[in-house]
């Protein structure tokens, strides 16, 4: 199985920094990666699709990079709705496994 | 509008079988691919299998023994079971929707489950 490891495991910024969560793969993944958010109490919802593409509907703050074994998803102008923990998955091969998760506080 | 509901039992007992639940609206069985995906409370996903729109399923090769996923299209609903269930099958269930690539554009609301006596 490719193993995500997610860093770092939590996270406390202020309003209006920039912020960047890090995914690194034990095997190339070839950009078959995805970011979600999951706001406390509610279900993932998909920000980051192919490593560096945004999903419909999310704001422009956020934006994912990287290649090969390593990516991460920035978020700029950190705003008090982006409160959440935040999960990468990669979806290059079975069994289709994600990162342990990031949980982003405001300072 | 793209909807995805999770139902089951909210506890189930010490090596019984779970069974749930996801029943779908706005989008077709057969054109979209459904996973199934569990979160232990406080913890990380694990993705557990897929009714791929043509009818045939892939597992998590570490529930495969113990999990089976099904549909019927006619009432828009993917089925899980999985037997001989543990504590540490205590967890949130989520169906989700796929658009073709693996990623998940769609969750259900996701269902708690209990494993307890």
């Amino acid at each position: 199985d490719i193993q995500m490891t997610q860093s770092p495991a939590s996270l406390s910024a202020s309003l209006g920094e920039t912020v960047t969560i890090e995914c690194r793969a034990s095997e190339d993944i070839y950009n078959g990666l995805a970011w979600y958010q999951q706001k406390p109490g509610k279900s993932p919802q998909l920000l980051i699709y192919n490593a560096n593409s945004l999903h419909t509907g999310v704001p422009s703050r956020f934006s994912g990079s990287g290649s090969g074994t390593q990516y991460s998803l920035k978020i700029n102008s950190l705003q008090s709705e982006d409160v959440a923990s935040y999960f990468c998955q990669q979806y290059y091969d079975y069994p289709f496994t994600f990162g342990s998760g990031t949980k982003l506080e405001i300072k | 509008q793209v909807q995805l509901m999770e139902s089951g039992p909210g506890l189930v007992q010490p090596s019984e079988t779970l069974s749930l639940t996801c029943t779908v609206s706005g989008f077709s069985l057969t054109s979209y691919n459904v996973h199934w995906v569990r979160q232990p409370p406080g913890k990380g996903l694990e993705w557990m299998g897929v009714m791929w729109s043509g009818g045939s399923t892939d597992y998590n090769s570490a529930l495969k023994s113990r999990l089976s996923i099904s549909r019927d299209t006619s009432k828009n609903q993917v089925f899980l079971k999985m037997n001989s269930l543990q504590s540490e099958d205590t967890t949130t269930y989520y169906c989700a929707r796929d658009r073709g690539w693996n990623y998940f554009d769609y969750w259900g609301q996701g269902v708690m489950v209990t494993v307890s006596s």
